[in-house]
């Protein structure tokens, strides 16, 4: 079956500007994460959202919101974009909690 | 703090040698335990789950340990190959009502042929 799908696969931006990143996960699945990957930082947990409702939220400022709608598809928007916000971004999904967990290829963001 | 340690940072074997690599987690209350393999520029490929009342888990020339007393995980591989490697991730999940994992720094694996 297929597995997860991240769109755009990368993205060039400008600071100030805003970004959606939407991911496609694996059919039956309902739990959608997102993460953030930086050499720095390594892989910081951004949301969860399952059955279109945000279950846990990290540590990330406001500008970093989610969504998830009724096919399980989820978008992640960030706005305001700055420089720091340069990094991988991947999304993962399962059928819920405690089920191993399946990525995507990421979507590279660059902020210029 | 929930927090999850990989040593070493890196490692370099000739092709052929069996290997550990090492997780370490500060919270025993684990739900599950996963590790993963990334190439560079790309997603993770997930390779093992361990839920918390297992010991370990095996997949072809890979077996991964969990030991929550001593809050540590292994992950063994064995016969090394040039295409092992990767940078080996593990996560760590505490449970409630989130699939949200805590992942290590990673170790950056080489083997030569």
């Amino acid at each position: 079956k297929a597995g997860v799908t991240q769109t755009p696969r990368y993205l060039i931006k400008t600071r100030g500007q805003q970004v959606t990143l939407s991911c496609s996960p694996i059919s039956g699945h309902r739990s959608v994460s997102w993460y953030q990957q930086t050499p720095g930082q390594g892989l910081q947990f951004l949301f969860e959202y399952f059955s279109e409702t945000q279950r846990n939220k990290g540590n990330f400022p406001g500008r970093f919101s989610g969504r998830q709608f009724s096919n399980s598809r989820s978008e992640m928007n960030v706005s305001t974009l700055e420089l720091g916000d340069s990094a991988l971004y991947l999304c993962a999904s399962s059928r819920d909690r405690g089920h191993e967990q399946y990525f995507g290829p990421g979507t590279r963001l660059t902020v210029t | 703090k929930q927090e999850v340690t990989q040593i070493p940072a890196a490692l370099s074997v000739p092709e052929g040698e069996n290997l550990v690599l090492n997780c370490s987690f500060t919270d025993s209350a684990i739900y599950n335990l996963q590790w993963f393999r990334q190439d560079p520029g790309k997603g993770l490929t997930s390779l093992l789950l361990i839920q918390s009342s297992q010991r370990e888990q095996t997949s072809g020339r890979l077996n991964a340990s969990l030991d929550k007393s001593s809050g540590r995980s292994t992950l063994y591989i064995a016969a090394s190959q040039p295409g092992d490697s990767a940078t080996y991730l593990c996560a760590a999940s505490y449970g409630g009502a989130t699939n949200k994992l805590i992942f290590g720094t990673g170790t950056l694996l080489a083997v030569q042929p």
